[in-house]
């Protein structure tokens, strides 16, 4: 059981838009923590998708964008492509626990 | 080039030890934090443990804590995690990450992975 929770599939069409939710907690997302997304692609490693809530590292196309409301943060993906398909992955830090940093379970995007 | 590389996973007992290094180049490793992640075979990523750029401030998760030691040598541009009293459970694709481009920690660099399987 993760303290970020994702849902564990979502899915759409070339060109289409789709989002991804994070839901935290008071002690994370809630308590003002930054949050980051993630992308991997399969048999690949981690790569830095979004940092510090909406804020995307140079090369990362702006069809991906990030958001933060509350106890909860979304990545949205908008003119969906087939090499998106991977699995996404919110990370923050939480203050009740003494291993600081925690990730949500992961969302497999399908691209129909 | 930007590049984190691992070392030193494979097969070993339960019960056992094993000892995975990083290499960094193309940056200035000792000003960087750094971490290692594991992601179980089928399964989301986990972080495990956390060390400063200094090495003064180090982190474990509860599930590797009093197990595994992390360490680094900033004149080496390497990170280390010695691993000892291997479980089943921690069989996995193990990362080294840094953090410390954007703050906050983000991971913006990630190693390739080393794989350690721990079965009899």
């Amino acid at each position: 059981q993760s303290v970020l929770t994702q849902p564990p599939s979502v899915s759409g069409a070339p060109g289409q838009r789709v989002t991804i939710s994070c839901t935290g907690s008071s002690s994370n997302i809630g308590a003002g923590y930054d949050v980051h997304w993630y992308q991997q692609l399969p048999g690949t490693a981690p790569k830095l998708l979004i940092y510090g809530n909406s804020n995307r590292p140079s090369g990362v196309p702006d069809r991906f964008s990030g958001s933060k409301s509350g106890t909860s943060a979304s990545l949205a993906i908008t003119g969906l492509q087939a090499e998106d398909e991977a699995d996404y992955y919110c990370q923050s830090y939480d203050s009740s626990l003494s291993a600081p940093w925690v990730f949500g379970g992961g969302t497999k995007l399908t691209v129909l | 080039e930007v590049q984190l590389v691992e070392s030193g996973g494979g097969l070993v007992q339960p019960g056992g030890s094993l000892r995975l290094s990083c290499a960094a180049s193309g940056f200035t490793f000792s000003s960087y934090e750094m971490n290692w992640v594991r992601q179980a075979p089928g399964k989301g990523l986990e972080w495990v443990s956390y060390i400063s750029s200094s090495g003064s401030t180090i982190y474990y998760a509860d599930s590797v804590k009093g197990r595994f030691t992390i360490s680094r040598d900033n004149a080496k541009n390497s990170l280390y995690l010695q691993m000892n009293s291997l479980r089943a459970e921690d069989t996995a694709v193990y990362y080294c990450a840094s953090s410390g481009s954007y703050g906050s920690g983000a991971f913006d660099i990630w190693g390739q992975g080393t794989m350690v399987t721990v079965s009899s």
